[in-house]
């Protein structure tokens, strides 16, 4: 079974610093990648996808993410966090109808 | 006001007892999912149902059980032969377009606690 990966457990960003988390998987074949988040109480949402196309993907509230094919990433970045997105982060793959999620970046910006 | 209701919220539950947790959707999606949220490590499949009266088993299935006999509905029973129940139970749904999974609507969860 493919397998993705989170290596950030837990970030502490200041307010107004980058962003950036990463995210590896496992499949070899066509991908279809997102990214969820999880703010302290809500429920998980979508905040950005990846089906085909431009790798470089624009979702919701400044985030963006890249498709790197080569390497198996599919890393998250904002270029200035704010107290608000303090939350939890996962990031899914769905390879050949076998979606999996990696285990989640618990991300905390500080005021 | 289109979504995902899970009931109830929290719940709890004596040793030995099953217990039945509800997902119902209106989004008029194909398939649904049942996951189980721990600390570290992420969300793990339970089982999912992509259509009326017919469903598959996850990574996990092991001590739970489930139902498809409504397109909106997906309830599932978490029985006493699982060992370790107590964790954040999330409903999700998608849509299903040319054998490729759609992005995925969670619920809210619910938070069972086996005393």
């Amino acid at each position: 079974a493919q397998s993705v990966s989170q290596h950030n457990h837990h970030v502490i960003l200041s307010e107004a610093a980058s962003l950036e988390l990463g995210c590896n998987y496992s499949y070899g074949g066509t991908v279809n990648l997102f990214w969820y988040v999880q703010y302290p109480g809500q429920h998980l949402q979508l905040l950005l996808k990846y089906f085909s196309g431009d790798p470089l993907v624009k979702g919701i509230k400044g985030f963006e993410a890249e498709f790197i094919k080569s390497k198996f990433s599919f890393n998250l970045r904002k270029p200035s966090v704010q107290w608000s997105d303090t939350a939890e982060y996962f990031c899914a793959v769905n390879g050949n109808n076998d979606m999996r999620f990696g285990a989640g970046t618990r991300l905390t910006v500080k005021p | 006001d289109g979504g995902i209701t899970q009931s109830p919220k929290y719940l709890f539950r004596k040793e030995g007892q099953n217990v039945t947790l509800s997902c119902e959707q209106n989004l008029n999606h194909d398939a649904m999912y049942w996951y189980r949220q721990d600390p570290g490590q992420g969300l793990r499949l339970i089982y999912y149902s992509q259509i009326v009266n017919d469903f598959q088993k996850g990574d996990i299935a092991e001590g739970y059980s489930v139902s498809r006999e409504k397109k909106e509905s997906f309830p599932l029973t978490v029985t006493s032969a699982q060992k370790n129940p107590t964790a954040f139970y999330l409903c999700a749904s998608s849509s299903l377009g040319g054998g490729v999974y759609n992005e995925q609507f969670f619920g809210p969860g619910t938070r069972l606690t086996v005393l």
